[in-house]
């Protein structure tokens, strides 16, 4: 299995472009998630979905979009960016809600300018 | 979710335990202790998890109080690799919400 995948690594974005963050997991995993850390701080959840055509916010959500239409995929879409939205964001995945282990993605680093 | 409060950093030497304490004092009977750690800047690692069992697996051991209020992780022979951020999270609901962690660096 290759785990949770991320693309692309590095990203830099010119304010008010959009852009999609791409995640993938190969476990049939139900639960999905997004988080960005800035430098120094811990993670933060953007949104999470329970499963194909569910999703809900976390706690930051304003200013991204996302999507689950497979399983094994969980788009990120940033509308039109901000400086605020530096940062790197992090993909996870786990079997289901009650399942213990979280599986996260090497992560994405973005820069807006 | 209950909010968990740790020391911000901690040291250790290579070769000795490393304990890291949490205090949950608001965490709820279905809650789960949670622990994860994130090396450098990698994505974070799951470790252990206990509802009011002490627990213990390949990576470290786990000793919740009797009244769950607190916690204690521990790594028993800590070594350089060891060095992370480890965060511990209180989780009863879907959501897995992350402090700021403490900042644990093993030294030779």
């Amino acid at each position: 299995n290759a785990g949770v995948t991320q693309t692309p690594k590095f990203q830099v974005l010119k304010t008010g472009q959009s852009m999609t963050l791409q995640c993938a997991q190969d476990m049939n995993h139900e639960y999905m998630s997004w988080y960005r850390q800035d430098p120094g701080m811990g993670l933060r959840l953007i949104h999470y979905s329970v499963g194909a055509g569910i999703t809900d916010q976390g706690e930051v959500p304003n200013g991204y979009n996302v999507s689950r239409s497979t399983t094994e995929d969980f788009p990120l879409r940033l509308l039109s960016a901000a400086p605020s939205q530096t940062s790197v964001y992090f993909c996870a995945s786990r079997l289901g809600l009650a399942a213990y282990e979280q599986y996260f993605g090497p992560g994405t680093r973005l820069t807006v300018t | 979710d209950a909010k968990t409060t740790q020391p911000p950093s901690m040291d250790c030497a290579e070769g000795r335990a490393a304990n890291l304490p949490c205090n949950h004092s608001t965490i709820s009977g279905n809650e789960y202790v949670y622990w994860y750690r994130q090396i450098h800047s990698q994505g974070p690692q799951y470790i252990i998890h206990g509802l009011k069992n002490n627990e213990t697996n390949e990576m470290a051991s786990l000793i919740i109080t009797e009244d769950r209020k607190s916690s204690t992780l521990i790594l028993p022979h800590a070594t350089l690799r060891d060095t992370a951020v480890y965060y511990c999270i209180v989780r009863g609901t879907d959501k897995l919400i992350f402090g700021t962690g403490t900042r644990l660096q093993v030294f030779p």
